[in-house]
């Protein structure tokens, strides 16, 4: 089975542009999550969807939203991006929490 | 708040010898899993073991082990013949409510040759 994809890789943006991220779970994988991961903060939780539903979300402002769609894959957008967005974003799936988590190889947003 | 904590921000062993990754968690969960990931310089995160809680039995997986005591709400990482490879940074994770994972801070493990 092919992992967790998440595109783009990398990602350089100037501040108050706005970004979209895709991810696309393993097959079969119905829970999709998204994390921030920064030196300083660690990885923080941003919000899970399963079946097109948002079921939680972390302590992120509105600025952070995403989107699951039919076939499971996932968007994450930020809004108005500020410097300290700067980040590696995670994308993890799962067939359903509490499962195991498999992560994919993350996008890095640099914001100039 | 729940919480996850690595109170070993770095760790060295010497290649061929045995380290113990240390986490305690605290969640409000009854029935949950815990899980420890590897992430390397490629910032891949890489699942290296889970544990079911409601087991009493510690996971292993060949070189990795566990040693879980849920009481204590301990969830330590045995890495035995430690190789090069092993050299990366090292979160667990415990849930926190619904739908949601809390990781540690991690630990940073280097394999000196």
């Amino acid at each position: 089975k092919a992992g967790v994809t998440q595109t783009p890789r990398y990602l350089i943006k100037t501040r108050g542009q706005q970004v979209t991220l895709s991810c696309s779970p393993i097959s079969g994988h119905r829970s999709v999550s998204w994390y921030q991961q920064t030196p300083g903060q660690g990885l923080q939780f941003l919000f899970e969807y399963f079946s097109e539903t948002q079921r939680n979300k972390g302590n992120f402002p509105g600025r952070f939203s995403g989107r699951q769609f039919s076939n499971s894959r996932s968007e994450m957008n930020v809004s108005t991006l500020e410097l300290g967005d700067s980040a590696l974003y995670l994308c993890a799936s799962s067939l359903a929490f509490p499962d195991t988590q498999y992560f994919g190889p993350g996008t890095r947003l640099t914001v100039l | 708040a729940q919480t996850v904590t690595q109170s070993q921000p770095e760790m060295s062993v010497q290649e061929a010898e045995t380290v113990t990754l240390s986490c305690t968690y605290d969640t409000s969960e009854s029935d949950y899993y815990l899980f420890w990931y590897k992430q390397p310089p490629s910032r891949q995160m890489i699942l290296v073991i889970r544990q079911e809680a409601y087991k009493q039995q510690n996971a292993t997986e060949n070189r990795f082990s566990v040693n879980f005591q849920k009481a204590a709400k301990s969830f330590s990482l045995k890495i035995s013949d430690s190789q090069l490879g092993d050299a990366a940074m090292y979160f667990c994770a415990s849930p926190a409510g619904t739908y949601k994972y809390i990781f540690g801070t991690g630990t940073r493990l280097k394999v000196l040759a």
